[in-house]
C-alpha cells in the first residue's frame, strides 16, 4: 500500500517556465513533508519542507503547496532551469516519529 | 570530505552469498537509516537507528539485518543474497535537534547486483 504517492514519472518542461511536480498522500497522521532533489550517480538532497501547520512555504525559486483536505502537496519551480533537470522525490512523516515514506519520484527535464 | 560516506559504492555478487555495506558518518547525528530504490518504487525504508542500541526494522526489512557498531557506523548485511534486492542501496541521517527542517542526509549509494 502506498501511502505517499507521485503519479507523474516524468515531466518535461522548457527552460523559464513552471514545474509543477504532484504527490498525493493517503495517511492523515502525515504532519510534515519534505521534497528531495537526485541527480545520477548521487543521493537524494533536501530541498524544501512544509509543515501541515501552513499551506505554503517558499525558498527562492521554490514553492511548495499543501492543501490537507485534499492529502495533495505541490512543488513548483520557477523559472526552471537546465540545472534543475533530476529526479523528485517527495516524503511524508509524522512528527515525532522520525520515519520518513518516499514517493515514487518524478523525473524533471528541463530543456534549453 | 562528504558527511555520509558509503562502501562499496558498487558491487556484484552471486545467489546465496553473504554481502555487508557499510556507512559512515561525521556529521554527529544519532539517528541513520537505510533505504533500497528500485525503478518505479522510490526509496523504501529497511532499518533505522535512533542510537547504538536502538535498532527498528522498516517497511521492508525480511532478507537484511543491520549493526550500529558505533554512533558514526551503521551496517547493512545481506545474509544469503538474492536476486531481487539487487537495488541501489541509501544510507542517510537525521537529527532533528540540528536543524529546523527535520531533512535526512543521504550517502552518495551503493549500487548491488546479486546474480
Amino acid at each position: 500500500d502506498q501511502q505517499v504517492k507521485q503519479n507523474s514519472p516524468s515531466l518535461s518542461v522548457q527552460e523559464g517556465r513552471i514545474s509543477i511536480l504532484n504527490c498525493d498522500y493517503t495517511n492523515s497522521m502525515f504532519d510534515y513533508f519534505l521534497w528531495y532533489k537526485k541527480y545520477p550517480a548521487e543521493g537524494p538532497t533536501f530541498l524544501i519542507s512544509i509543515s501541515s501547520i501552513k499551506d505554503k512555504n517558499e525558498d527562492g525559486r521554490f514553492t511548495v503547496f499543501l492543501n490537507k483536505s485534499a492529502k495533495h502537496l505541490s512543488l513548483h519551480i520557477v523559472p526552471s532551469q537546465p540545472g534543475d533537470s533530476a529526479v523528485y522525490f517527495c516524503a511524508a512523516t509524522t512528527s515525532g516519529t522520525y520515519k520518513y515514506i518516499f514517493g515514487t519520484g518524478t523525473r524533471l527535464k528541463v530543456l534549453a | 570530505d562528504a558527511d555520509v560516506t558509503q562502501t562499496p559504492r558498487n558491487r556484484i555478487t552471486k545467489t546465496g552469498k553473504r554481502i555487508m555495506l557499510e556507512c559512515s558518518q561525521t556529521k554527529g547525528h544519532d539517528r541513520m537509516y537505510w533505504y533500497r530504490q528500485d525503478p518505479g518504487l522510490g526509496l523504501r525504508l529497511i532499518y533505522y537507528s535512533f542510537d547504538v542500541k536502538d535498532i527498528n526494522k522498516g517497511e521492508i526489512s525480511d532478507g537484511y539485518s543491520v549493526s550500529r557498531q558505533a554512533q558514526a557506523k551503521f551496517s547493512l548485511s545481506l545474509e544469503s543474497a538474492i536476486p531481487n534486492q539487487t537495488a541501489l542501496y541509501f544510507c542517510a541521517t537525521s537529527d532533528p535537534l540540528a536543524g529546523q527542517d527535520n531533512e535526512q542526509f543521504f550517502g552518495p549509494g551503493t549500487r548491488l547486483t546479486v546474480l
